[in-house]
């Protein structure tokens, strides 16, 4: 089985401020890993995922997330963060064991990201 | 538009009845999904179905049940005797395949209110 911590439940950060949102995981075998974002009562929009290759992997609206092996966690970031990113974020991991594979997703407790003027 | 779409946006019932939640894809999806949204909690898989007729059930499927017969319709019914039905409810489908893992696409939710 696989677990996923979002270290922070809210982050606060002004425009135009560099944001990082923290997200670990545990898992036994592979995993891909993903970042979804949710704004207030709607659904949830894929951002970027990592399923192998390079670890640094550029998603949607300028966000990036790196994976790190060694230390189990995809930490998602922006350089310049704007009024409109503020939102929930969802980390999501899916093990990859080979064999068949229903793309069954784990996700974190979510972040709140409010961006304030 | 390709989409997922899920009625009503707002469902309100008295405690006791079984009510039930709609989802329908046009992406041609074989693989869908319904999870449960609470506050602090993330999503949880309540039900996933890989392929038509048949489903599994996902970490809480308690007090819940679904069908799937057509590929593009996966319902959702809320039973009574679900304990804490009050919750946000979002339904996604996505390719199917045993080699990789395909990216899942989530509908707008339907928030249900029991009381």
């Amino acid at each position: 089985a696989q677990s996923v911590t979002q270290l922070d439940s809210q982050v606060p950060v002004f425009e135009e401020a560099p944001v990082e949102l923290r997200c670990n995981y545990s898992s036994s075998v592979s995993v891909y890993l993903f970042w979804y974002v949710q704004y207030p009562n709607q659904g949830l929009q894929l951002l970027l995922k990592y399923l192998s290759g390079s670890t640094l992997v550029k998603g949607i609206n300028g966000f990036e997330a790196e994976f790190n092996k060694s230390q189990t966690s995809f930490h998602l970031r922006k350089p310049s963060v704007h009024i409109s990113d503020t939102a929930e974020y969802f980390c999501a991991v899916s093990a990859y064991g080979g064999g068949t594979s229903y793309g069954k997703l784990t996700f974190g407790q979510g972040t709140i990201l409010t961006v304030h003027p | 538009d390709g989409g997922i779409t899920q009625s009503p946006k707002y469902l309100f019932r008295k405690e006791g009845q079984n009510v039930t939640l709609s989802c329908e894809q046009n992406l041609n999806h074989d693989a869908m999904y319904w999870y449960r949204q609470d506050p602090g909690q993330g999503l949880r898989l309540i039900y996933y179905s890989q392929i038509v007729n048949d489903f599994q059930k996902g970490d809480i499927a308690e007090g819940y049940s679904v069908s799937r017969e057509k590929k593009e319709s996966f319902p959702l019914t809320v039973t009574s005797a679900q304990k804490n039905p009050t919750a946000f409810y979002l339904c996604a489908s996505s390719s199917a395949g045993t080699r990789t893992i395909y990216e899942q696409y989530f509908g707008p939710g339907t928030r249900l209110t029991v009381t």
